[in-house]
């Protein structure tokens, strides 16, 4: 069982090179999401998709755009590097839940994706 | 505006001694919390959570303990062993408001042989 899948795992960019950040996931997961890591800032949310077609902001959205055209696929594209977009990426996945509330709210994350921006 | 803090960005204690590991957040709509556990170049792991409509949620080792008035959590590990040296995140989320975790900075967890 894979779970969530990022990749690539390591990237070096120059400044103004567009890239996607591969996310899949096989659990049939409805919510998916997308964190950058950054010292001493812990996990802030980019983009969240609530299934297929649907996305939406989150705390730190610019620079990045995303779709869901499946459920199992939520890629991140950055349109024009810049150094600030330098962190570890990580996209998470969650379940709709039924009566379990926990199983909402529970996100299970991939290994991350480590971006310099030069 | 940080809604949820981790004031302590590291803790260091004696193995099979009590680590405690402290959350506050601002948002009092907040009302489900989880913890996370992160080895370095691997992703976060989920531990263990809780729901506002409880005060305390134990799974092993590891209590979490709410407190709303307070607006504060923390999670217990009792017994401590060098296997839970990590960076532990503590998060909070609106249970209607699903895929949106709101996450502390961490803290850094060294636990001693």
């Amino acid at each position: 069982n894979a779970g969530v899948t990022q990749t690539p795992k390591f990237q070096v960019l120059k400044t103004g090179q567009s890239m996607t950040l591969q996310c899949a996931q096989d659990m049939n997961h409805e919510y998916m999401s997308w964190y950058r890591q950054d010292p001493g800032m812990g996990l802030r949310l980019i983009h969240y998709s609530v299934g297929a077609g649907i996305t939406d902001q989150g705390e730190v959205p610019n620079g990045y755009n995303v779709s869901r055209s499946t459920t199992e696929d939520f890629p991140l594209r950055l349109l024009s590097a810049a150094p600030s977009q330098t962190s570890v990426y990580f996209c998470a996945s969650s379940s709709a839940g039924g009566s379990y509330l926990g199983a909402k709210n529970i996100q299970y994350f991939g290994a991350g994706t480590r971006l310099s921006v030069l | 505006d940080q809604q949820v803090k981790q004031n302590s960005p590291s803790l260091s204690v004696q193995e099979g001694r009590i680590s405690i590991l402290n959350c506050d957040y601002t948002n009092s709509m907040f009302d489900y919390f989880l913890w996370y556990k992160k080895y370095p170049a691997e992703g976060p792991t989920f531990l263990i959570s809780i729901s506002s409509i409880k005060d305390k949620n134990e799974d092993g080792r590891f209590t979490v303990f709410l407190n709303k008035s307070a607006k504060h959590l923390s999670l217990h590990i009792v017994p401590s062993q060098p296997g839970d040296s990590a960076v532990y995140f503590c998060a909070a989320t609106f249970s209607g408001n699903t895929g949106k975790l709101i996450f502390g900075q961490g803290t850094t967890l060294q636990v001693k042989p």
